[in-house]
């Protein structure tokens, strides 16, 4: 069974970076295809794809923040962890991770994590 | 970049009726990398539809996914009160990145 949690504070100032966990189980990011992505989603607005990495360090970023984001993998914690930099109030948002099948076919994000809610404001 | 566009963006049906959804992406997508997702209020989006037109496991086969090229569309053949959600596409296949429509809000008439 595949589960995956998202962790990491539920506020942050602005100007600060904000370190988020996705720590996850019923898989491994040492198996060949495998990816971990993150999404979000601003309270009442659409989602937004921002980052995602592969069993072989391979990392993929949305274009428009890309300067902002570093994603890393811990495979022996199976943990992903997304750094956001210089936050602003309008990253306030639900912030998702999900698991890539593989990267040889065509399913996307199959399983999600619960989401957690980060707030920015000073 | 691929941007995608769904429409409508509101739609307000019955029970039992038919729903039609509308993704356009400003630029052609590979068929195999076009996929639908429904959410529900405070829950994380769910799979229905991945490569167009392939149900995602679980799925009920009232869902139903078409398209190719920058026209795709989700069919829900006849609602049910739990398909009351909103919809996302997204395009997965494409380089620089992955993307998703703004969505589209399937209400009770």
């Amino acid at each position: 069974q595949i589960t995956l949690k998202e962790s990491g504070p539920t506020l942050v100032k602005p100007t600060q970076t904000l370190t988020l966990t996705c720590t996850f189980s019923g898989f491994s990011l040492s198996t060949s295809g495998v990816g971990v992505g993150w999404i979000r989603q601003p309270p009442g607005k659409a989602l937004e794809w921002l980052a995602l990495i592969y069993w072989n360090d391979d990392k993929r970023y949305s274009p428009s923040l890309k300067s902002r984001l570093t994603i890393t993998k811990d495979t022996s914690k199976n943990q992903v962890v997304l750094t956001m930099t210089n936050m602003d109030p309008v990253d306030t948002a639900t912030y998702y991770c999900a698991h890539i099948p593989t990267i040889f076919g065509v399913v996307p994000f199959d399983y999600w994590g619960q989401g957690t809610l980060v707030t920015v404001s000073s | 970049e691929i941007v995608l566009t769904q429409s409508p963006g509101t739609l307000s049906l019955s029970p039992g009726e038919r729903a039609t959804l509308s993704c356009r992406a400003s630029q052609s997508v590979s068929s195999s990398y076009l996929a639908w997702y429904q959410q529900k209020p405070g829950q994380a989006p769910r799979l229905l539809i991945y490569g167009a037109s392939s149900r995602a496991t679980g799925i009920p086969d009232r869902f139903s996914g078409s398209g190719s090229g920058t026209d795709f569309t989700l069919t829900i053949s006849r609602l049910e009160p739990e398909d009351f959600a909103v919809y996302y596409c997204q395009q997965y296949g494409s380089s620089p990145g992955w993307t998703f429509g703004q969505g589209t809000k399937v209400e009770i008439k």
